[in-house]
């Protein structure tokens, strides 16, 4: 398995436009998870999905974020309309329905810088 | 929810010597602590983790400890060397299916 895929690796957009981020987990794997990385703030669950159902979205900072998995193989974060304190890492992790973490695997994380 | 702290931020250490980062939890029912490890520039990757029913847990010159009274585990690293410079998380979580809420991370700078 080629593991965690996240696109693109890098994103520069203008403050206002819309700005998509793409994830496809590992095959099999139940649970998908949305993160964001800052300095300031550290790792910060956005959101998590179970069998394709979004669980727990209060890490979602505002109206402006959205999550959607369409089916078990794909899922995006999209930030409409985006603004400079949105420049961060985001990764995307999954993971299979285990109490343990051997089998939870992070992206590579897309690193979005917002001008 | 749970709630982790995790200290310090930074961490200077000179290669050879040891280093110890320490987290707290706030939600007695949460039983599975692991320790991520993230290189510059990568991903977040599993290094160790330990269960409540375990006090203590070594993998060669990392070891994890737990204080379940009073809710707080450590990471210990010894002989260090500049390739264990990374920033480490550490995170709690509790039975059932694997959600871990993650410390803020500690930045490990290993001088040689």
């Amino acid at each position: 398995d080629a593991g965690v895929i996240q696109s693109p690796r890098h994103e520069v957009t203008e403050m206002g436009q819309e700005v998509t981020l793409r994830c496809k987990p590992i095959s099999g794997h139940d649970y998908l998870f949305w993160y964001r990385q800052t300095m300031m703030r550290g790792l910060e669950l956005l959101i998590y999905f179970n069998n394709n159902v979004p669980i727990d979205d209060s890490g979602m900072p505002e109206d402006r974020f959205s999550a959607k998995m369409p089916n078990a193989s794909f899922s995006t974060l999209k930030i409409q309309p985006s603004e400079p304190r949105d420049s961060a890492v985001y990764f995307c992790a999954s993971s299979p329905d285990t109490d343990a973490g051997s089998g939870y695997t992070f992206g590579s994380g897309t690193r979005l810088t917002v001008v | 929810g749970e709630n982790v702290e995790q200290h310090p931020s930074t961490l200077s250490v000179q290669e050879g010597d040891s280093a110890v980062i320490k987290c707290t939890y706030s939600d007695s029912a949460s039983n599975y602590f692991p320790w991520y490890k993230q290189e510059l520039g990568k991903r977040p990757q599993l290094i160790i983790d330990i269960r409540s029913n375990v006090g203590e847990k070594k993998d060669q010159r990392i070891a994890v400890t737990l204080n379940k009274t009073a809710k707080h585990f450590s990471l210990h690293i010894t002989e260090t060397q500049p390739e264990d410079s990374a920033v480490y998380f550490c995170a709690a979580s509790k039975g059932g299916s694997y959600i871990p809420t993650f410390g803020r991370g500690t930045s490990l700078i290993v001088h040689p």
